[in-house]
């Protein structure tokens, strides 16, 4: 199985504050990367696929890049409402895997 | 619009079957595939497997053994059985439909539902 290394585990920022959280596969996975978003007691919600596609709805504020083998998550100007904690996912080789979140919140 | 839900006992004997039922609307069932996540509490999702928009069906292989996924397309509807259950089973599950673009990826979920298994 792909693992997925995603740091930091948690992190504190304050508003308006530039974020970036990175994941890391074990093998390559092309651009088969996805983030999401979870909020308390609700289900994942999808931001990013395709590595940098943004997906419907998501504000313009969050952005995905790859260089080589890392792939990150960019929150430009962090708003209150971008606390939660944070998932990418491989979609290119079965099982699909998760990485193992990043706790956002506001400092 | 897109909506998946998911139903089923919230609480599961060690040993048991855990049987979910996830019903989506605003799509066909022989268009998009459907995933089924889990989440136990506090730690990472996990894949468990898929049915197929065409009817087959893939599975973790770490789960493969003890889970089958089914569906009825007249209802709109896929299934998900696992046996043997055990505590480290207990979590959130969720039903999610699957697209490819560049890669597989989630674009909507359901609201999940708690199993615990305990006696």
């Amino acid at each position: 199985d792909i693992q997925m290394t995603q740091s930091p585990a948690s992190l504190s920022a304050s508003l308006e504050e530039i974020v970036t959280i990175t994941c890391q596969p074990s093998q390559d996975i092309g651009n088969y990367l996805s983030w999401y978003q979870q909020k308390p007691g609700k289900s994942p919600q999808l931001l990013i696929h395709s590595a940098t596609s943004l997906a419907d709805g998501v504000p313009s504020r969050f952005s995905g890049s790859r260089s080589g083998t890392q792939y990150s998550l960019k929150i430009n100007r962090l708003q209150v409402e971008d606390t939660g904690i944070y998932y990418c996912l491989q979609g290119y080789s079965a099982p699909w895997t998760f990485g193992g979140g990043t706790k956002l919140e506001l400092k | 619009q897109v909506q998946l839900k998911e139903s089923g006992p919230g609480l599961v004997q060690p040993s048991e079957t855990l049987s979910l039922t996830c019903t989506v609307s605003g799509f066909s069932l022989t268009s998009y595939s459907v995933s089924w996540v889990r989440q136990p509490s506090g730690k990472g999702p996990e894949w468990m497997g898929r049915m197929w928009y065409d009817g087959d069906t893939a599975y973790n292989s770490a789960l493969k053994s003890r889970l089958s996924i089914s569906r009825d397309t007249s209802k709109n509807q896929v299934f998900l059985k696992m046996n043997s259950l055990q505590t480290d089973d207990t979590g959130t599950y969720y039903c999610t439909r699957e697209l490819w673009v560049t890669g597989y990826y989630f674009d909507y979920w359901g609201q999940g539902v708690m199993v615990t298994v305990s006696s």
